[in-house]
């Protein structure tokens, strides 16, 4: 069972180009995340999607944008990066009983 | 995860008991959860409690949960080198468009032998 797969695994970008983050679950949870780790400020979440069709704004969602176009995949772009876009990148899906959360092993993106 | 509070360092001996702490904000959350990051992998799940509980025992691991003070602590009891690792307190929080988990900084444990 794969749970959460996250590609890729590590990227170094120039500042100023695209990038898109994948993200795919095989639990047919209806909600999934993405959040970001950066040190001493813990995991603050990007955007959301409660269920395909639908997504929201989560802490800090400038600069991001996600699409949600079925259950199993939820993408996060970055149109234009800058180097403050450097973070270690989660992406998460959710049982809607408990509200549990299962992450992926994460993307860790460097913009120079 | 600024509205979810924790401190960022503990350091114990192994054997001792490791206590982590977390203070949280919305009185309203459902679940509170404590999560654990080893170095380079993403966050697992190690235990939750729901609001209506004091307290929560598995195994070595004791949760308290204060909803007065709004207060949530981690106990690990004979406490391991496989221990160290970060550990993060979250709280879901519901609204109109269903709930999302916020953490707080992470408490990184650090168990000497």
């Amino acid at each position: 069972i794969a749970g959460i797969t996250q590609a890729p695994t590590s990227q170094i970008l120039a500042a100023g180009r695209r990038m898109t983050l994948r993200c795919t679950q095989d639990m047919r949870h209806n909600a999934m995340y993405w959040y970001r780790q950066d040190l001493g400020l813990g995991l603050r979440l990007i955007h959301y999607s409660n269920t395909a069709g639908t997504t929201g704004k989560g802490e800090v969602p400038d600069g991001y944008s996600v699409s949600r176009a079925n259950t199993d995949d939820f993408p996060l772009t970055l149109a234009s990066a800058v180097p403050s876009q450097t973070s270690v990148y989660f992406c998460a899906s959710s049982d809607s009983a408990t509200g549990e959360l299962f992450f992926g092993e994460g993307s860790r993106l460097t913009v120079l | 995860g600024e509205d979810v509070e924790q401190s960022l360092f503990l350091s114990v001996r192994e054997g001792d008991s490791s206590v982590i702490n977390c203070t949280y904000t919305d009185s309203s959350s459902t679940y509170l959860y404590w999560y654990k990051q080893e170095p380079g992998a993403g966050l697992q799940l190690l235990t939750y409690i729901f609001s209506n509980m004091d307290m929560k025992q598995d195994q070595r691991l004791t949760v308290l949960l204060n909803k007065k003070d709004k207060h949530l602590s981690l106990r690990i009891a004979d406490t391991q080198t496989g221990d160290s690792a970060i550990y993060f307190c979250a709280e879901r929080r519901m609204g109109n468009q269903g709930g999302k988990l916020i953490f707080g900084q992470g408490t990184e444990l650090s168990v000497k032998p």
